[in-house]
């Protein structure tokens, strides 16, 4: 597709398991980020990848929160033992490279209950 | 830290009038980038304007443009002749040169009333 690609759309969990969110980046975008919007807050930074590596993760709340990119290009956010803080929508955008405009995806709702 | 704050919840404007979205940050830095960006109900953010530290002159982006006060710290946006599908959340984002990390505000949510 043309544009950057998260699943699932929503996702409901109980509290205390873990969570996958993907995100699929536009073709040939380097950079990866992954943002939380909590409700009636703006987004919060939460990691940065270049390539496969992430120089900036200063953004990640706890150690149940972590990230991997695999090639370059689709890259996992895991969050373990999931709380009821965690829900949040979470977004993905994808960049030509350092200081290009990020274009986001559509995010992924997770709700815990 | 550099922070962004955004001190307009909601704001409502009808159709074809003009309206302006306040935001100020913070920050110790004198080169970094501003912008706005708009988030319908699909949750899917787009920049709607973009505008460099250096440059003095206003970004301007058809129906949009900012008045960007450097030493005031402040950014806001204006509408001209509103539309309907100007209804959406809107944040401020600011950007330290040379990181990719984007600060947001908290948002404000405009209403077009036909």
């Amino acid at each position: 597709g043309a544009g950057v690609s998260q699943s699932p759309s929503n996702k409901v969990t109980e509290k205390g398991k873990d969570v996958e969110l993907r995100c699929d980046p536009i073709s040939g975008h380097t950079a990866l980020y992954w943002y939380r919007q909590s409700l009636g807050q703006g987004l919060e930074f939460l990691i940065y990848f270049q390539g496969n590596s992430a120089p900036d993760k200063s953004g990640l709340p706890s150690d149940r929160f972590s990230a991997e990119r695999t090639g370059g290009s689709v890259s996992t956010l895991t969050i373990q033992r999931t709380q009821q803080e965690d829900s949040a929508v979470y977004l993905c955008a994808s960049s030509s490279g350092q200081g290009g405009e990020q274009f986001f995806g559509p995010g992924t709702r997770l709700t815990v209950l | 830290a550099q922070t962004v704050t955004q001190s307009q919840p909601e704001m409502s404007v009808q159709e074809a009038e003009t309206v302006t979205l306040s935001c100020t940050y913070d920050t110790s830095e004198s080169d970094y980038y501003l912008f706005w960006y708009k988030q319908p109900p699909s949750r899917q953010m787009i920049l709607v304007i973009r505008q460099e530290a250096y440059k003095q002159q206003n970004a301007t982006e058809n129906r949009f443009s900012v008045n960007f006060q450097k030493a005031a710290k402040s950014f806001s946006l204006k509408i001209s002749d509103s539309q309907l599908g100007d209804a959406a959340m809107y944040f401020c984002a600011y950007r330290r040169h040379n990181t990719d990390k984007l600060i947001f505000g908290t948002g404000t949510r405009l209403q077009v009333f036909p």
